[in-house]
């Protein structure tokens, strides 16, 4: 059974880098058929989609993020990463990663890691 | 960006009844590309839904997805006890990957 584990401190001073890491077990993380993302959540609120990376490291972000985030894979240690950079309050969140998968479903994320709240705060 | 909006905002039934959930897009999306999700309190979002209708693995049968175009459908045919819990609509198929706002389904 495919788990993701997510990682990283969990409080991050504002204007600093938020930086997690998310560790796959069960399964590939160099498989073709599927990405790897990153979505969060802020308390009470809906979710949003951060970004996507392949395991050739090929990425995309939402745009509203991109000039922040940067995400990276490490297929050897089965991990992938987010950094956010210059964080505010408004990058306090829970924060998921999860497999993106286009064998079955086509781009819907199938697998999600339990989450982790990042809070941003001096 | 693509736009989805869920209707109603929360819905109150109770169990054993029959659950009608709304996702409006801003454009037409691909059934493929249109998926569901279940959160519960605490818990990580669940892929319930992808490609508009198809079930994920070991999702019930009162679950169903419909819809084409801007229009889908969530429907939970008789609600039960576990089924109480906060409802996304996703579409995958346009980056950003945009999400629904959510609809909340509480027991009346």
């Amino acid at each position: 059974q495919l788990q993701l584990q997510e990682s990283g401190p969990r409080l991050v001073k504002p204007w600093e880098t938020l930086s997690l890491t998310c560790t796959v077990s069960g399964g590939s993380i160099s498989s073709t058929s599927y990405y790897w993302g990153w979505i969060r959540q802020p308390p009470g609120e809906g979710l949003e989609w951060i970004g996507s990376i392949y395991y050739s490291g090929s990425a995309s972000y939402t745009p509203s993020l991109e000039s922040r985030v940067t995400m990276s894979i490490d297929t050897s240690k089965r991990q992938f990463s987010l950094k956010v950079n210059s964080v505010t309050a408004a990058d306090t969140a829970v924060y998921y990663c999860a497999r993106q998968d286009y064998y079955y479903g086509s781009g819907s994320f199938d697998y999600w890691g339990q989450g982790v709240l990042v809070t941003v705060s001096s | 960006e693509i736009v989805l909006t869920q209707s109603p905002g929360t819905l109150s039934l109770s169990p054993g009844e029959r659950a009608t959930l709304s996702c409006r897009t801003s454009q037409s999306v691909t059934t493929t590309y249109l998926g569901w999700y279940q959160q519960k309190p605490g818990q990580a979002p669940r892929l319930l839904i992808y490609g508009a209708s198809t079930r994920a693995t070991g999702i019930p049968d009162r679950f169903s997805g419909s819809g084409s175009g801007t229009d889908f459908t969530l429907t939970i045919s008789r609600l039960e006890p576990e089924d109480f819990a906060v409802y996304y609509c996703q579409q995958y198929g346009t980056s950003p990957y945009s999400f629904g706002q959510g609809t909340k389904l509480q027991i009346k």
